[in-house]
């Protein structure tokens, strides 16, 4: 079983949609997790932490459930720029471990 | 002003080849990082170097060979290639050594190996 799953998507969604992804881990010992987001053919950059109390950044909403073991991300209001994959990532800071996802796929389209 | 950079962007080879991947950052960070992505994009860590020292060392065949000569500088030598190896290598730096740290990749090298 992977350490850390997504739905690869895609997601195509009109503009102004809201959108949510899950990401499942299956490490109880996970400790913090992040969400990245990669644009087609460039590298992953840190699009924000997720706080167990969760945690809001403009139209982004990142949320923990650690008795299910995901964490989510809700895009609210979807722009045409937010068309990218994003990471989860998942560590044990203990074991001095970290964990991508795959990605899920979002297309936001006119 | 590019954060972390690497040389070349574009690697194509023959197999059995040997080849490297050179990687540097100016963020003044402790620990950087190689990972692979494949045709998956899924992206997997290989090698961590705090400082220097390894600190992270994945399952990796040991055709792969990281070298950090000082702590903004981190390459990879790949012997033998082989056509899985076919991927897009990424670097990555992060202020401390700790595994929540905040990590600023590079733009990445897309190796092809025919």
């Amino acid at each position: 079983r992977k350490e850390v799953e997504q739905d690869p998507g895609p997601f195509n969604v009109p503009e102004g949609a809201t959108v949510a992804f899950n990401c499942t881990y299956s490490n109880s010992a996970s400790q913090s997790f992040f969400w990245y987001r990669q644009d087609c053919r460039k590298e992953p950059k840190l699009l924000m932490s997720v706080y167990s109390s969760g945690n809001e950044d403009g139209r982004f909403t990142a949320q923990l459930n650690r008795a299910s073991q995901y964490i989510s991300l809700l895009i609210r209001d979807s722009k045409l720029s937010d068309s990218a994959t994003y990471l989860c990532v998942v560590t044990i800071y203990n074991f001095n471990k970290f964990y991508f996802g795959s990605g899920t796929k979002l297309n936001v389209k006119p | 002003d590019t954060a972390v950079s690497q040389t070349p962007k574009y690697l194509v080879t023959q197999m059995g080849n040997d080849k490297s991947i050179k990687c540097e950052q100016n963020l003044g960070h402790d620990t950087m990082y190689w990972y692979k992505q494949d045709s998956k994009k899924f992206l997997k860590i290989m090698f961590s170097y705090n400082n220097k020292e390894l600190i992270i060392n994945e399952t990796v065949p040991n055709r792969f060979s990281p070298k950090s000569p000082d702590k903004a500088h981190l390459n990879l030598h790949i012997n033998s290639l082989e056509l899985g190896d076919s991927a897009v290598y990424f670097c990555a730096s992060s202020q401390g050594g700790s595994v929540t740290d905040t990590q600023y990749f590079g733009p990445g090298t897309r190796l092809t190996v025919l």
